[in-house]
């Protein structure tokens, strides 16, 4: 079964730089949520969007700001980078539905600051 | 306050043995959604299940079972005749009715030896 894809998988960049982080959920998943798991800790949610709306919001930093776009894939921009910023970057999606309430996470894209 | 308690940090066993994982959590809302998420050494999430505030049954899966009291507000997971392929951090989330947001608990480490 088509699971969700995250581009790069890998980036590093330094400190001040920008990044782009791209999602493509499942086929048919209209939901798409981020998450930063920083090392050894538990992923902290930032943001999701539902029919490329907002439609929740956490811990985002003001640096970062997100979109999903028509084909509903979504893309994390993260700008003046910090070494704090250096995590996991996960993007999950989920369906209509009853499905809605089940996040599939994708591999994640591994963020270094440096 | 929405909260996820995960005690243990980490287990060992040996190959078959049975082991429980366990998830206290804290919510004021009637209704609301458990998770169990595996996170391998590959670093993905990997969903488990998923149980409603409404539905207390349990629930078998293979070697896999989950056990949701909430008279107690826990949701453990048992692994009976664990293998080295179930070493992994394991964590539990909860989700509030109408929100997006995954509150995980900080996961607890499980290495299977042979």
């Amino acid at each position: 079964a088509a699971g969700v894809i995250q581009s790069p998988r890998h980036l590093i960049k330094e400190k001040r730089e920008t990044a782009t982080l791209k999602c493509y959920p499942i086929p048919r998943h209209d939901t798409v949520y981020w998450y930063q798991q920083g090392p050894g800790q538990d992923p902290q949610f930032l943001i999701s969007f539902y029919e490329k709306m907002q439609s929740d919001k956490g811990s985002i930093p003001d640096r970062f700001s997100a979109q999903q776009f028509s084909d509903y894939h979504s893309e994390l921009n993260m700008s003046s980078l910090e070494l704090g910023d250096s995590a996991l970057y996960f993007c999950a999606s989920s369906g209509p539905s009853s499905d809605h309430y089940e996040q599939y996470f994708g591999p994640g894209t591994r963020l270094t600051v440096t | 306050a929405q909260k996820v308690t995960q005690a243990q940090t980490e287990i060992s066993v040996v190959e078959k043995e049975d082991v429980t994982l366990d998830c206290v959590y804290e919510t004021r809302d009637t209704t609301y959604y458990l998770f169990w998420y595996k996170q391998p050494p590959s670093g993905e999430l990997v969903f488990l299940i998923r149980r409603n505030s409404f539905d207390e049954q349990n629930e078998i899966s293979g070697r896999y079972s989950w056990n949701f009291q909430k008279s107690t507000s826990s949701f453990n997971f048992t692994i009976t005749a664990s293998q080295v392929v179930d070493s992994a951090v394991y964590f539990c989330a909860l989700r509030r009715y109408n929100t997006d947001k995954l509150i995980f608990g900080t996961g607890t480490r499980l290495q299977v030896f042979p």
